[in-house]
């Protein structure tokens, strides 16, 4: 069965102190694996697309990767703006353009 | 960047009534927009892909005669959620773009029904 998880489900961090969240997926034919951030009462917000093994990509303290079975989003020295839930969800071929979310990392940075 | 307004951001209306949501890309050309439902702490739970001009495609258990999906043009896409009750209240999602192209959330919309 397809599907996507996420762990830690929350996380707590001090200012400063990096770490980073996994997402696992078991789907056929993965077209793309997306990072979103959500901030409560918000939609998500896109942050990055992953589609082949070995791709990584950066942006501020954030950083993304991926292998044939998970991806990591590392957050390098966390800020409390940082805070927020941060979803995975894929793309593959059996779903055509739909995306499959996890369930989401919540993650609380404190100062 | 692609932008996807959602309105209301915010509805609270009386069991029995209906309630419109508008998703309308502001920049660009969507030929497909998703509607997802998002329980508190819970992630996004796929309801309907909607392509233009043609009907809308619904999840398993998704009752397509309560919630229903209006794609008429390449911007515009709504969501009436017919006969409202309580247990619908929730917090509404859209998502909107095209293939190759990529996809952009609205800032979703949180029904209370009293």
């Amino acid at each position: 069965e397809d599907q996507v998880t996420q762990s830690p489900e929350a996380l707590r961090l001090q200012e400063g102190e990096s770490s980073s969240l996994n997402c696992s997926y078991t789907v056929s034919g993965l077209r793309g694996l997306f990072w979103y951030r959500q901030d409560p009462g918000k939609g998500p917000e896109f942050l990055f697309t992953l589609y082949s093994a070995g791709e990584e990509k950066e942006k501020e303290r954030l950083k993304a990767t991926l292998t044939k079975k998970e991806s990591f989003l590392h957050i390098t020295a966390p800020k409390p703006e940082d805070s927020a839930t941060y979803l995975c969800a894929v793309q593959a071929r059996n779903y055509g353009q739909n995306f499959v979310f996890g369930p989401g990392t919540r993650l609380s940075v404190l100062p | 960047g692609a932008v996807v307004s959602q309105h209301p951001s915010r509805v609270i209306c009386k069991s029995g009534t209906s309630v419109k949501i508008e998703c309308r890309s502001l920049d660009f050309q969507a030929t497909t927009m998703f509607w997802y439902r998002q329980f508190p702490k819970k992630s996004l739970m796929l309801m309907a892909t909607s392509n233009e001009g043609s009907k809308a495609t619904y999840e398993q258990g998704v009752e397509k005669d309560k919630f229903l999906i209006n794609h008429a043009s390449l911007t515009l896409s709504t969501l009436t959620v017919t006969s409202a009750h309580p247990e619908d209240s929730s917090f509404y999602i859209c998502s909107a773009g095209r293939e190759n192209y990529g996809y952009t959330f609205g800032s979703g919309t949180r029904l209370t029904v009293v």
